[in-house]
């Protein structure tokens, strides 16, 4: 079946703009996770949705950053008023559960660039 | 915050050697889990072993884990250009949501 998808693939903003960024799981993954990944770098965790639970928004770096999850499937992540420390890959993540037990199925990222 | 760390940054070897990476955390876990990235984009899942194993294979791959240690290794036997890319130990915390992903290790395959 199809992977995660994640749209769109790069996004280039002037500093102070709101981005969207969208993330389609992997069909029936009750688990949706967002990353971040400056360059050279591992893999920062900003937001976390398990089935209808509130999500997990711990890892998010400041009240710009905000997320939904509608009707439990297609995520996006919002960034108000960009700067340019946001420049970095969104990744979009999916499991089939919500457990630091299961793989997580990687979507191939959005390149988001503020100018 | 990254839980991982993995050792080297970089390595370079040449199409058939064997390439290992090493991976030290901090905290106790559930599983430690392997990913591959090519190209700064998304990753894929290699392997994933449980705290109360010690060794795993898939394929070319071994991977070991030593919870007293707090260490893993990556093995790759008989390495082909096409392995090259970076390779990423996440760990998996008791009550954590989410995955703590270390820096990575860039492995260059010379063919």
């Amino acid at each position: 079946g199809a992977g995660v998808s994640q749209s769109p693939s790069n996004k280039v903003t002037e500093k102070g703009k709101d981005v969207e960024l969208r993330c389609d799981p992997i069909s029936g993954h009750t688990a949706l996770y967002w990353y971040r990944q400056s360059l050279g770098q591992g893999l920062e965790f900003l937001i976390y949705f398990q089935g209808n639970s509130a999500p997990d928004k711990s890892g998010l770096p400041s009240d710009r950053f905000s997320a939904e999850r509608t009707g439990g499937s297609v995520s996006t992540l919002t960034i108000q008023r960009t700067q340019q420390e946001d420049s970095a890959v969104y990744l979009c993540a999916s499991s089939l559960l919500g457990r630091d037990m299961m793989a997580q199925y990687f979507g191939p990222g959005t390149r988001l660039l503020v100018l | 915050s990254q839980q991982g760390e993995e050792d080297p940054q970089a390595l370079s070897i040449q199409e058939g050697e064997n390439a290992t990476m090493n991976c030290s955390y901090k905290t106790s876990i559930n599983n430690l889990q392997w990913y591959r990235q090519n190209s700064g984009r998304g990753l894929v899942h290699l392997i994933l072993i449980r705290s109360n194993e010690r060794e795993k294979h898939s394929g070319r791959l071994r991977v070991t884990l030593d919870t007293s240690k707090k260490s893993s290794s990556l093995l790759i036997t008989a390495s082909r250009a096409a392995d090259t890319a970076s390779y990423f130990c996440a760990t998996g915390e008791t009550g954590a949501n989410n995955l703590f992903f270390g820096t990575g290790t860039r492995l260059t395959v010379i063919p």
